[in-house]
């Protein structure tokens, strides 16, 4: 059973404008929410996290919003640029089985000029 | 410059030959893990340390073996190779097992024919 899926497999959007990526859990022993970005050809690093005491965590042009209730969470990039292009992750942290990263398959964010 | 070293980047063998992908931390971080990339999939955990000669099973670990003889060291061994490992290899470390921020390899492309 897939415990976070994120069911954009891809994104495309202007540069400029906002880009929104969204990931949905389904387990409440989740006590962190982290997004990752890739890019080809090299391993995934690390972006921005939130607790999940809160709802909301800002980094520069990057925001993660947690809604506990939906269980979902989203990325806001504002303003999209073309250094954003790559796969973004979601992956979440189990308190119940020993902190263990749980991940979520990815969407391809592509930022058209 | 802090990095995990994975090698080789690309691996092309038969069914059955034995191989070993190598894993190299220079961040003293105790935490190491191994993951797997299927499309579709996300990363699945395969095997994690904690520390020094301490390893676990991660969800799908069938097929490998991993050792823990250094702090800096994490080699995968796959002990006879099989198709369905045909996949994408990436190597993690953190200071602690659920570390919000893992730090990933670049990643080794194997394909087993």
């Amino acid at each position: 059973d897939q415990q976070v899926k994120q069911n954009s497999p891809s994104l495309s959007v202007q540069e400029g404008r906002i880009s929104i990526l969204n990931c949905d859990y389904t387990n409440s022993m989740f006590d962190y929410f982290l997004w990752y970005k890739k890019y080809p050809a090299e391993g995934p690093t690390f972006l921005i996290s939130i607790s999940s005491i809160k709802d909301k965590n800002e980094d520069g042009r990057f925001t993660v919003f947690l809604n506990k209730s939906a269980k979902h969470l989203s990325l806001h990039i504002v303003p999209s640029q073309p250094g954003d292009s790559a796969v973004y992750f979601c992956a979440t942290r189990r308190m119940d089985s020993n902190y263990q990263l749980i991940w979520g398959a990815g969407t391809k964010l592509i930022i058209k000029p | 410059e802090a990095q995990v070293t994975q090698n080789p980047r690309y691996l092309i063998t038969v069914t059955g030959k034995k191989l070993t992908v190598t894993c190299s931390q220079n961040m003293n971080h105790e935490y190491m893990s191994w993951y797997r990339q299927d499309p579709g999939l996300g990363l699945r955990q395969i095997y994690y340390s904690m520390n020094v000669e301490v390893t676990d099973k991660g969800d799908v670990p069938e097929g490998y073996k991993v050792s823990r003889k250094e702090k800096r060291n994490f080699p995968l061994i796959l002990e006879s190779p099989s198709p369905n490992q045909t996949s994408l290899y990436f190597c993690a470390s953190s200071w602690a097992r659920g570390g919000t921020e893992a730090f990933f390899g670049q990643g080794t492309r194997l394909t087993v024919v």
